[in-house]
């Protein structure tokens, strides 16, 4: 099976600080996504990346970025932690085409005091 | 542009009855369409994947059909348990900058009563 790995599953940290939440897969999937969820929000898209150093704005990048130096791995990044960063970062990864689906993370919970 | 909804926002049930949830899209030109459970706290757990060729899927007690002309899909839920309480979300394929990114229903949270 294809296993998605978050680095952390909570998180506290300090308005102003950096933050990097990791996300690693295993089954070589071209496709990685960061997305946060908020109650009465739904699951709102980040970032995503289709390749090896390719990135592409989603929908709320406002205050994030992402690396994806490895193709197994992508970061996602908050330059300078805001409370209205707090919620839960949910990482989801797919194959290359149009009839696959999403295997998801098991998500990390960031607090933002 | 693309929207999902799911019918109804919650759902309270006892024990032992059949249920169906509800996915409603704009766009009927999809791939496919899959199911997810979220557990409090958790992430997204896939259910089930149904490609636009098929019309159902099936995995134990868990069955869903695909409408792609009425833009409709329903979960069935036979004999639901306490342990299916969970929120469900459906998904569907949008193509945008390169690649095919999933656009979420906000999900129906259900409640099973033992």
């Amino acid at each position: 099976d294809v296993k998605v790995t978050q680095s952390s599953r909570y998180l506290v940290k300090r308005t102003g600080e950096k933050v990097f939440l990791e996300c690693v897969q295993d089954m070589d999937h071209e496709n990685m996504f960061w997305y946060r969820q908020d109650p009465g929000l739904g699951l709102r898209l980040i970032y995503f990346s289709y390749d090896v150093k390719m990135k592409e704005k989603g929908d709320i990048p406002e205050g994030y970025s992402v690396s994806r130096e490895k193709k197994e791995r992508f970061s996602l990044i908050l330059e300078s932690a805001s409370t209205n960063q707090t919620s839960m970062y949910l990482c989801a990864s797919s194959e290359s085409g149009a009839t696959y689906g999403y295997t998801f993370g098991s998500g990390t919970r960031l607090t933002v005091v | 542009k693309q929207e999902v909804t799911q019918i109804p926002a919650a759902l309270s049930v006892p024990e032992g009855e059949n249920l169906v949830l509800n996915c409603s899209f704009t766009d009927s030109a999809i791939y496919n369409l899959q199911w997810f459970r979220q557990d409090p706290g958790k992430g997204l757990t896939s259910l089930l994947l149904i490609q636009s060729s098929q019309r159902e899927q099936t995995s134990g007690r868990l069955n869903a059909s695909l409408d792609k002309s009425s833009g409709r899909s329903t979960l069935y839920i036979a004999a639901s348990q306490p342990g299916d309480s969970a929120t469900y979300l459906c998904a569907v394929p949008s193509w945008t900058s390169g690649t095919y990114k999933y656009i979420f229903g906000t999900g129906t949270r259900l409640k099973v009563l033992a």
